[in-house]
């Protein structure tokens, strides 16, 4: 069964801080995967889209990073800020005939203190 | 370039009615993606429409339906509300169907029924 796993469920740092959040996931064939950041009450952001072939990707102070081999993605967050706090969602695509097919992590709650 | 637009954003029903939520795509974009969001489940994803055909669907029962007009707008209905329907109802759209594309997630709808 295809799964992502998110860890941890919540984090509360001080601003200026540095943290990673971490994915595992057993979907199979993998297409690819996405973390997206959501403010309460609003839809979520796109932060990276990274496919089989990429390792690293970063958007400003988020920097995601995939291990193909052992199914782990971390975003790792740099310079927190009073904004990040929110949810962020890991979600894998699958491929083969199962193009398309999402999995979605249950997500990280990240609370940044000033 | 507006961005995703859902109505409405707050929805009230009781169980056993039905409710139509709509969703207006990016300028330019095909392809609209339904999403069910509860504390709970977390996101889970309803349909995808392209070129107003249904292109892929997930594991929801056939209460659930959508469509989408010629112009890209995507509609989904519920029909016979539970309880357990109550949920952030999100819609993303894409240039190109496929889900592994960047999608760009609307506001959502807050549904509630009681």
């Amino acid at each position: 069964k295809n799964q992502v796993e998110q860890s941890p469920q919540s984090l509360i740092i001080l601003e200026g801080k540095n943290c990673t959040l971490q994915c595992n996931y057993t979907v199979s064939p993998f297409s690819n995967l996405r973390w997206y950041k959501q403010d309460t009450g609003r839809g979520p952001v796109s932060l990276t889209i990274m496919t089989f072939s990429e390792n690293t990707k970063s958007n400003g102070r988020y920097t995601a990073t995939l291990d193909a081999d052992t199914k782990q993605s971390s975003l790792h967050i740099t310079a927190s800020q009073l904004s990040d706090s929110a949810s962020y969602i890991c979600v894998v695509s699958a491929g083969g005939t199962s193009y398309g097919k999402l999995t979605f992590g249950q997500g990280t709650i990240l609370t940044v203190h000033p | 370039k507006a961005g995703v637009t859902q109505t409405p954003r707050y929805l009230i029903k009781t169980r056993g009615q039905q409710v139509t939520l709509s969703c207006s795509p990016i300028s330019g974009h095909r392809s609209v993606s339904w999403y069910q969001q509860t504390p709970g489940q977390g996101l889970q994803f309803l349909f995808e429409y392209f070129s107003e055909t249904q292109r892929n669907k997930g594991n929801f029962p056939g209460r659930f339906s959508g469509r989408q007009f010629s112009n890209s707008r995507s509609e989904m209905n519920v029909s016979t509300l539970e309880l357990g329907d109550s949920a952030l109802y999100l819609c993303a759209s894409s240039l190109w169907e496929g889900l592994a594309d960047e999608q760009y997630f609307g506001p959502g709808t807050r549904l509630t029924v009681t």
